[in-house]
């Protein structure tokens, strides 16, 4: 069965540190991996989309990274700001449609 | 910059009762999805739809479900008699290509289902 996983759950860190978010996933023939953004009771804002073919894609503080043979990919946020505060969320994508979410990593950055 | 919208934001019905969901995906996306997340778990696939056809259904798209594009802006999910577990945020995407690996898809804030 094709599973996401996402750990820690929860992180607590102060401002101006840099951090790192796991994604596993149990199927490594994987199409691509997209990681989100959830704020409280709202949607979800695409980040990085790396395909099967890329090891890393980066956007402004964002870096993700995706090994295949892992099974992992990692989001790394430099310089973390109160603003980062959110739900983090990784979604693998297979020869499907559809997207298979991990359970998210909650993070919370204080000043 | 473009964005999925989705309408209402929140949705209170009776079980039993039928609701329409809508959705407006990004003009020039031509696949659309809905998604759902119950409070506390994962986000789950429901529903791919292109070519005004349904292209891919999850276990949970039981008959209850239906999903429509009515015209050239709209695309709609039906729950014709909504249940208790059926509570939960339901999201609509869109991708303007379709099929891993280039299907980024986009999200709408949500509707929130409460079902009493």
């Amino acid at each position: 069965k094709q599973e996401v996983t996402q750990i820690p759950a929860a992180l607590s860190v102060p401002e101006g540190e840099n951090l790192v978010l796991n994604c596993s996933f149990t199927d490594s023939a994987i199409y691509n991996l997209q990681w989100f953004r959830q704020d409280p009771g709202k949607g979800l804002t695409s980040l990085l989309l790396i395909q099967s073919s890329q090891r890393e894609q980066t956007s402004g503080r964002l870096n993700a990274s995706l090994d295949k043979s892992s099974g992992r990919s990692t989001l790394y946020i430099a310089a973390s700001q109160p603003g980062d505060s959110a739900t983090y969320l990784c979604a693998a994508s297979y020869n499907t449609d559809k997207l298979i979410f991990g359970t998210g990593t909650r993070l919370q950055v204080f000043p | 910059e473009p964005e999925v919208t989705q309408t209402p934001s929140h949705q209170v019905t009776q079980m039993g009762q039928e609701v329409i969901l809508r959705c407006v995906p990004i003009s020039n996306h031509l696949y659309f999805y809905w998604y759902r997340q119950i409070l506390g778990q994962k986000v789950e696939f429901l529903v791919s739809f292109y070519n005004n056809e349904i292209s891919e259904k999850s276990e949970i798209f039981d008959d209850q479900f239906s999903v429509e594009r009515p015209d050239g802006s709209n695309f709609t999910l039906k729950i014709r008699s909504t249940k208790l577990e059926d509570s939960a945020m339901y999201f609509c995407a869109s991708s303007e290509l379709g099929g891993a690996p280039y299907n980024e898809q986009f999200f709408g804030p949500g509707t929130r289902l409460t079902v009493l």
